[in-house]
């Protein structure tokens, strides 16, 4: 397997606009997670999804930040409008029920 | 909630040398994971190790859940060993919701 793909591999933007990142998870992986990672913060969830459906958001930062996924393929994680404060790394990760946890490789973001 | 303190901060070794990464957590978890973070950023999982003692290669890990803690050994360290290494743990949420530590930093020098 490929393992977690995640893109962009990195994104520059300016404040006020969209972004929006994407994951493909494992195949056959049930559960899938998006991180993010800043030097002040560590490694915080942000949401948790199993079998397509939104679990648990409350690590989602506020309004501006929505999550996705339409299928057992894919997840979009969209940030609209974008502030500078939202530069950090973006990584998406998934697990078999409730085993390993594999990250894919992370979106730098900045925002400008 | 749930509080996961990793030690030591940060590590310097030489090449060849052996460590002992530690990971205390302060409330009961149902697993526990290891990760290595790569200075391209990447982020590994090294061990799922909710309790007793697993090797893999150099590296080997033991958690006491009794105890509230987690250990990570690395013999005969190299270069590609540095990084910062994560645990991670699983409260008991209903859902696999990781907390993970502030993690330890290596750096392994030839």
């Amino acid at each position: 397997d490929a393992g977690v793909i995640q893109s962009p591999r990195h994104e520059v933007t300016e404040m006020g606009q969209e972004v929006t990142l994407r994951c493909k998870p494992i195949s056959g992986h049930n559960s899938l997670f998006w991180y993010r990672q800043t030097m002040m913060r560590g490694l915080e969830l942000l949401i948790y999804f199993n079998n397509n459906v939104p679990i648990d958001d409350s690590g989602m930062p506020e309004d501006r930040f929505s999550a996705k996924m339409p299928n057992a393929s894919f997840s979009t994680l969209k940030i609209q409008p974008s502030e500078p404060r939202d530069s950090a790394v973006y990584f998406c990760a998934s697990s078999y029920l409730v085993g390993e946890l594999f990250f894919g490789e992370g979106s730098r973001l900045t925002v400008l | 909630g749930i509080q996961v303190e990793q030690s030591p901060p940060d590590l310097i070794l030489q090449e060849g040398a052996n460590s002992t990464l530690r990971c205390n957590f302060s409330d009961s978890v149902n697993n526990l994971q290891w990760f290595h973070q790569n200075p391209w950023g990447q982020l590994i999982n090294l061990f799922y190790i909710p309790s007793g003692t697993k090797q893999n290669g150099r590296l080997s890990a033991t958690t006491v859940a009794t105890e509230r803690y987690s250990l990570l050994y690395i013999s005969s360290s190299q270069t590609t060993d540095s990084g910062v290494y994560f645990c991670a743990v699983e409260v008991n949420t209903g859902f696999q919701k990781l907390v993970f530590g502030t993690g330890t930093r290596l750096l392994v020098s030839p």
